[in-house]
């Protein structure tokens, strides 16, 4: 089955600048990668996406960049807000239009924003 | 356009006692999953079901646990004779067909006591 990691696990960063976290994955078939923001004692919700036929994709101060043959992928947030912190979790899954869509997840990267 | 709604929020059973979780996916969407997340943990899945069928359940323990999600009425996670290694955050999820965006709700927090 799927493996993702994520690193780090923890990220300090000074309000205003960027921060990046990392993940891979096992499975080449993996074809659809969520980015989700969970706030303390809520649900994830989605950030952000990118499928496998896309290299990179932006929303504001949010980006994604995906390597498939690496087999990782990034999230970059820039000039980060106090309300940017939280844990954020990387996923993936095959979307085959059929069949099993469950997401594996990454364990997470508690991002704290520093005044 | 209400979100996928959860309930009960928090919900604390004695050992061996049923815990019985409900989620009502967004409109529209007839395709629900479970998750469930440990303290410190990411979120694991549990099972995928679409209306009146279990489409995979590779994720969901065999025992104690079951999941349905009828023609009628919300999806139902059921977890029989609890025990307190079954206290965590259990979130129920939905997406409008296979192959799109997955919706979260807010979680249900389990506590076994």
């Amino acid at each position: 089955g799927e493996n993702v990691e994520q690193h780090p696990s923890t990220l300090s960063v000074q309000e205003g600048d960027s921060a990046v976290i990392k993940c891979t994955y096992s499975d080449s078939a993996s074809n659809y990668f969520p980015w989700y923001k969970q706030e303390l004692g809520k649900g994830p919700q989605l950030i952000i996406d990118i499928r496998s036929n896309v290299g990179e994709k932006k929303d504001q101060r949010i980006a994604v960049t995906l390597n498939k043959t690496a087999k990782h992928f990034s999230l970059h947030i820039t000039e980060t807000q106090p309300e940017d912190s939280a844990v954020y979790f990387c996923a993936a899954s095959f979307h085959s239009g059929g069949g099993a869509d469950g997401l594996t997840f990454g364990k997470g990267t508690h991002l704290i924003i520093q005044p | 356009n209400a979100g996928v709604m959860q309930n009960p929020r928090h919900l604390v059973r004695r050992r061996g006692q049923e815990a019985r979780l409900r989620c009502s996916p967004m409109k529209g969407h007839s395709h629900v999953y479970w998750y469930r997340q440990l303290p410190e943990e990411g979120l694991k899945f549990m099972v995928y079901l679409q209306k009146e069928n279990i489409i995979d359940e590779s994720g969901m323990p065999k025992e104690r646990f079951s999941a349905e999600f009828p023609k009628e009425g919300p999806s139902i996670l059921r977890i029989q004779q609890v025990v307190r290694g079954d206290s965590a955050a259990y979130f129920c999820a939905s997406s409008l067909d296979s192959g799109n965006t997955i919706y979260f709700g807010e979680g249900s927090w389990l506590t076994v006591v």
